[in-house]
């Protein structure tokens, strides 16, 4: 079966300081990958979607960057976090297809002060 | 980018109340998919809808897809305290997966 990972699940970062968030799947092979963020009990803004190696869509200009080293792997990164920065950034993963579902890691909490 | 507004923003019920949320876009829908989250937690993927008319069942959640595609609703028969979350709804384009901003649902013991 299919598992994705997340972590970690919270993080506390100072204003200024590097950011590196991690996602793996495991158990399926090619996935589209995606990060979302979402502000407290809203929907999910698209930030990055990797549908191979090295591919990367951006759908928001902002702080952060992605990266996808390996096939089942996906980065989140910023090099100097804000205070906007705060919120629930969410990873998923999906097989392609507009009727196939996404399946969502656990999420991490970021607060940013 | 298609827009999703989804109503009522907030709900808040008691134990064993019937409701219905709903989606709605100004244009048509290639699908539309409903996910439900908990605090904590990412969604969860609740049901596909694909066809104009098309009405699907998951225990006491029935979901039905508009004859236009341009609408969904999720009807919720006697709630439940484990019903509680974040109703999502999203909408496919291409490779990606548009969200509306959720209906918060609290059902009330």
């Amino acid at each position: 079966s299919q598992t994705i990972h997340q972590w970690p699940a919270t993080l506390v970062q100072p204003v200024g300081s590097p950011l590196s968030l991690e996602c793996t799947v495991e158990g399926t092979s090619n996935p589209n990958l995606y990060w979302y963020r979402q502000a407290a009990g809203r929907g999910l803004q698209l930030l990055f979607y990797s549908v191979g190696i090295g591919q990367i869509s951006s759908e928001v200009p902002q702080n952060l960057s992605a990266s996808r080293p390996q096939d089942r792997q996906f980065i989140l990164s910023s090099k100097k976090l804000l205070l906007s920065d705060s919120g629930f950034y969410l990873c998923a993963w999906s097989l392609g297809g507009t009727l196939r579902g996404y399946t969502f890691g656990s999420g991490t909490r970021l607060t940013v002060v | 980018t298609q827009l999703l507004e989804q109503s009522p923003q907030f709900l808040s019920i008691q134990e064993g109340e019937n409701l219905t949320v709903y989606c709605n876009s100004s244009s048509v829908f290639s699908s539309l998919q409903w996910y439900r989250q908990e605090p904590g937690e990412g969604p969860v993927l609740l049901v596909t809808v694909v066809t104009g008319g098309e009405v699907k069942k998951l225990k006491r959640l029935t979901f039905q897809f508009g004859d236009a595609r341009k609408d969904s609703s999720l009807h919720i028969t006697a709630a439940q305290t484990g019903d509680t979350g974040l109703y999502l709804c999203g909408s496919p384009s291409g490779s990606r997966l548009t969200f509306g901003e959720g209906t918060q649902l609290t059902v009330n013991p």
